[in-house]
């Protein structure tokens, strides 16, 4: 099945501070989300991204999927952003369940 | 936006005993469901995928006697952890999928902290 590899395993910024995580796989896909896991367990959906560029707020994705990897941009980070990030995709050959990389814990401070 | 609701989200209960999980789409009708486990500072790990109206396909090693799985409508899927053992104790979240199109989009509920003692 298709590799997902996530980088780096964690992150600690200071507020306001901008950040990059990225998400690498091993196959072209059909579909990519990214998700944001709050410290209470509850996924969020933040983009779904098999390939472009997207922006919602200060976040943005961009998925570059001749080159396999996809982007994460958080800007002006806020104490909210802390929690786990989490890139799902399912390969072009899948069988429709997303395979997750193993995160990227992002951490805060103010 | 699609909503993804799991009753209860916290549960305790002795060995031996059996626990069911709700998994309601609030908004929207879902032909496929998905249960995940996750342990402490892990990634998903999915346990099976739920289909209404037919079995659920479960992962390779996931006992499906152990974990029963039903989705019985288009917006309610269930796991029954049967016999439950302290090994069992994690965190379940389950997941609809929302299609467009080719576009497949899966949205999560808050999850379901499981404690056996």
């Amino acid at each position: 099945g298709i590799q997902v590899e996530q980088s780096p395993p964690d992150l600690i910024l200071q507020e306001g501070a901008n950040s990059t995580l990225r998400c690498n796989f091993s196959d072209s896909v059909n579909n990519l989300q990214w998700f944001h896991q709050n410290p209470w367990g509850q996924l969020i959906n933040l983009f779904y991204i098999p390939s472009g560029t997207k922006q919602n707020g200060r976040l943005s994705a961009t998925t570059v999927a001749t080159e396999r990897y996809s982007l994460l941009y958080i800007s002006s980070s806020q104490t909210t952003d802390s929690g786990v990030y989490f890139c799902g995709l399912e390969g072009n050959f899948g069988n429709e369940k997303l395979t997750f990389g193993t995160g990227t814990r992002l951490t805060i401070i103010p | 936006g699609a909503v993804v609701s799991q009753h209860p989200s916290w549960v305790i209960c002795k060995s031996g005993t059996s626990v069911k999980i709700e998994c309601r789409s609030l908004d929207f009708q879902a032909t496929t469901m998905f249960w995940y486990r996750q342990f402490p500072k892990q990634s998903l790990m999915l346990m099976a995928t739920s289909n209404e109206g037919s079995k659920a396909t479960y992962e390779q090693g996931v006992e499906k006697d152990k974990f029963l799985i039903n989705h019985a409508s288009l917006t309610l899927s269930t796991l029954t952890v049967t016999s439950a053992h302290p090994e069992d104790s994690s965190f379940y979240i389950c997941s609809a999928r929302v299609s467009v199109g080719l576009r497949k989009t899966q949205y999560f509920g808050p999850g379901t902290r499981l404690l056996v003692l």
